[in-house]
């Protein structure tokens, strides 16, 4: 079946450091791969997407590449920010609808320190 | 992005009472819900698909009769815990999925404790 892996956390880091969080995948085929967010007391957002091998996507600096030989989708930004001290999930979908299922990962909480 | 909302944030019943939670899109026509079960440090789990109009599809080892889900109008599904337990207290979240942005939108969740 469908599997997502997320590297284990909390993760606490200084403010404008560098964020890389791991994310690997067990599918069949060819799947969606996701990233939402959870801001504290809210309902998950989605961050970024990408839907086929070798795409990138990107919004509000983060940024991940879906990385078929490796089957990973990593989550990266460069400088972050206070305010995005938050849960990240990483997802998949087995096909591109988003009505179709979603297989999360077990989210990462990250700190942000000033 | 469009709003999804849950009902009640949180609640705390007894046990062998039923407890209904309501998933509702404020701004948007759903098809299509989810509801998913979150377990501490744990993954959300996907429990089932609710489509408007028709019947529910549950996922492999999820008791229908115990999640008993209605997606009676293209705003509203609920779900009901019926004869709860203190197993089935955790938390429960709701998706919608918004055809025109082709994007499922989340409500709060709600946090169920069963004494």
């Amino acid at each position: 079946g469908n599997s997502v892996t997320q590297m284990e956390g909390p993760v606490t880091l200084s403010e404008e450091a560098f964020l890389t969080i791991n994310c690997t995948y067990t599918a069949t085929g060819y799947p969606s791969l996701f990233w939402y967010v959870q801001y504290p007391g809210e309902g998950l957002q989605l961050l970024l997407k990408a839907t086929k091998a070798d795409d990138k996507g990107s919004n509000k600096g983060f940024e991940a590449t879906y990385r078929k030989e490796t089957t990973s989708f990593h989550l990266e930004k460069g400088s972050v920010q206070v305010s995005d001290s938050a849960v990240y999930f990483c997802a998949l979908s087995r096909r591109t609808g988003a009505n179709s299922k979603l297989t999360f990962g077990k989210g990462i909480t990250l700190s942000v320190r000033p | 992005g469009a709003v999804v909302s849950q009902h009640p944030s949180w609640v705390i019943c007894k046990s062998g009472t039923s407890v209904k939670i309501e998933c509702r899109s404020l701004d948007f026509q759903a098809t299509t819900m989810f509801w998913y079960r979150q377990f501490p440090k744990q993954s959300l789990m996907l429990m089932a698909t609710s489509n408007e109009g028709s019947k529910a599809t549950y996922e492999q080892g999820v008791e229908k009769d115990k999640f008993l889900i209605n997606h009676a109008s293209l705003t509203l599904s609920t779900l009901t815990v019926t004869s709860a337990h203190p197993e089935d207290s955790s938390f429960y979240i709701c998706s919608a999925y918004h055809r025109g942005q082709n994007e499922q939108f989340f409500g709060p969740g709600t946090r169920l404790t069963v004494l």
